[in-house]
């Protein structure tokens, strides 16, 4: 069976911080991974998605991940962080074409 | 493009009453998954579809709860009595069957159950 994990639950930065959540992953077989997000009150966005390639994806808002296969990971990262991105980052991987397994969830709050 | 719609955004009822969730995928898509969001399990799967049917419905908490694709476009989830403890944020995804795109959600139904 699938499982993602997240390793911060919550995570308090200031607004021109760098960010970086980490996300492992566990399955046997390929995967295809994702970073949501999830505004307050609202339905999930997609961030940025791997299928292939490339390790290094980059997403909106100037968001970027990289999948390490050895590592079993996908974290996500951005150089500068904004107020604006206060939300929930979900890191999620699937089987092509099958159900999204999803991580518990980070809370990002980012202080003015 | 119209993007996933789910319909109602908010339900509040009492328990016992019948709950019928709504959900119309983007055109062109063939698979399509339910979610229940809840602070305690945090996301998790109900059931998915491809081409109007289920592949996976080990997420389905018990027999009070239904899902059915009467069409391509369109899904209902159904539970029958409703319970407190369902109460939770229901998303539906849509998808399509060759894995090729990443799912798009809907803005969910917020659903308590008093």
């Amino acid at each position: 069976a699938q499982s993602v994990s997240q390793h911060n639950h919550h995570v308090i930065l200031s607004e021109a911080a760098s960010l970086e959540l980490g996300c492992n992953y566990s399955y046997g077989g390929t995967v295809n991974l994702f970073w949501y997000v999830q505004y307050p009150g609202q339905h999930l966005q997609l961030l940025l998605k791997y299928f292939s390639g490339d390790p290094l994806v980059k997403g909106i808002k100037g968001f970027e991940a990289e999948f390490i296969k050895s590592k079993f990971s996908f974290n996500l990262r951005k150089p500068s962080v904004q107020w604006s991105d206060t939300a929930e980052y979900f890191c999620a991987v699937n089987a092509r074409g099958r159900a999204l397994t999803f991580g518990s969830g980070t809370r990002l709050q980012v202080q003015p | 493009d119209a993007g996933v719609i789910q319909s109602p955004r908010h339900e509040v009822t009492e328990m016992g009453q019948e709950v019928t969730l709504r959900c119309k995928l983007i055109s062109g898509h063939n698979s399509l998954f339910w979610y229940r969001q809840t602070m305690m399990r945090g996301l998790e799967l109900l059931i998915y579809f491809n081409n109007n049917v289920p592949i996976d419905d080990s997420g389905m908490p018990e027999d009070r709860f239904s899902a059915k694709m009467p069409n391509a476009s369109f899904s209902t989830l159904k539970i029958q009595p409703s319970e407190p403890r369902d109460s939770a944020v229901y998303f539906c995804a849509s998808s399509t069957i060759d894995g090729n795109q990443p799912q798009h959600f809907g803005d969910g139904t917020r659903l308590s159950i008093l």
